[in-house]
């Protein structure tokens, strides 16, 4: 299986703190995508790092990949309570599926 | 901006029952998927869809479970005789070929099955 596995489980930060969650995967990748859903609703694309990439930025998000150790994270500078959600790394192999980790369930507290 | 809608958003079946859910990707999109979620579990793959037919499955997706672009808009995930253990929620995605984010996928925002 190549399924990512994000770490932690859980994670509650203060306003203004900055949050890090990884994800380990298993199998060779072509990209490495992190997705963010709200209780409840549908997942919303967050970023997306190739395997040739060691480190992309989109606004307060930066994400890593070691391809070495099969690793990513995604840190998101100065949260704020608005950021508090369940955050999903995916892996893709090829032009098919995405396999979703169990993703990190994070809070920020005012 | 382009979305993916699903329907119904909520559907409460008796054990048994056949059960259609409804997703209109965007329009330019050639690939399709649908994911489930069980309350608090992981988002698993169930099928992808390209160029009329499936291309991939997974294990859960058994002979009772079905896909079907009936016409050429709508994408359709059909269970014929639901399970309890069916009750979850299905979340719709579609991926274009072009971009800066090639490898996107658009969800939709999930069809909450209840089975009784």
């Amino acid at each position: 299986s190549q399924q990512g596995e994000e770490d932690p489980q859980a994670l509650s930060i203060q306003e203004g703190e900055n949050a890090t969650m990884n994800c380990s995967y298993k199998t060779s990748i072509n990209n490495l995508q992190w997705y963010r859903q709200n209780s409840g609703r549908g997942l919303v694309h967050l970023i997306l790092i190739r395997s040739n990439e060691r480190e992309k930025h989109s606004g307060r998000l930066r994400v890593t990949l070691d391809t070495s150790k099969k690793s990513s994270s995604l840190l998101i500078t100065a949260s704020r309570a608005a950021d508090t959600a369940s955050y999903f790394c995916a892996t893709a192999k090829g032009a098919q599926k995405l396999v979703f980790g169990q993703g990190t369930r994070l809070t920020i507290n005012p | 901006e382009p979305e993916v809608t699903q329907t119904p958003s909520h559907q409460v079946t008796q054990m048994g029952q056949e059960v259609i859910l409804r997703c209109v990707p965007i329009s330019n999109h050639l690939y399709f998927y649908w994911y489930r979620q069980i309350l608090g579990q992981k988002v698993e793959f169930l099928v992808s869809f390209y160029n009329n037919e499936i291309s991939e499955k997974s294990e859960i997706f058994d002979d009772q479970f079905s896909v079907e672009r009936p016409d050429g808009s709508n994408f359709t995930l059909k269970i014929r005789s639901t399970k309890l253990e069916d009750s979850a929620m299905y979340f719709c995605a579609s991926k274009g070929l072009r971009g800066p984010n090639t490898g996107e996928l658009f969800f939709g925002e999930g069809s909450r099955l209840t089975v009784l």
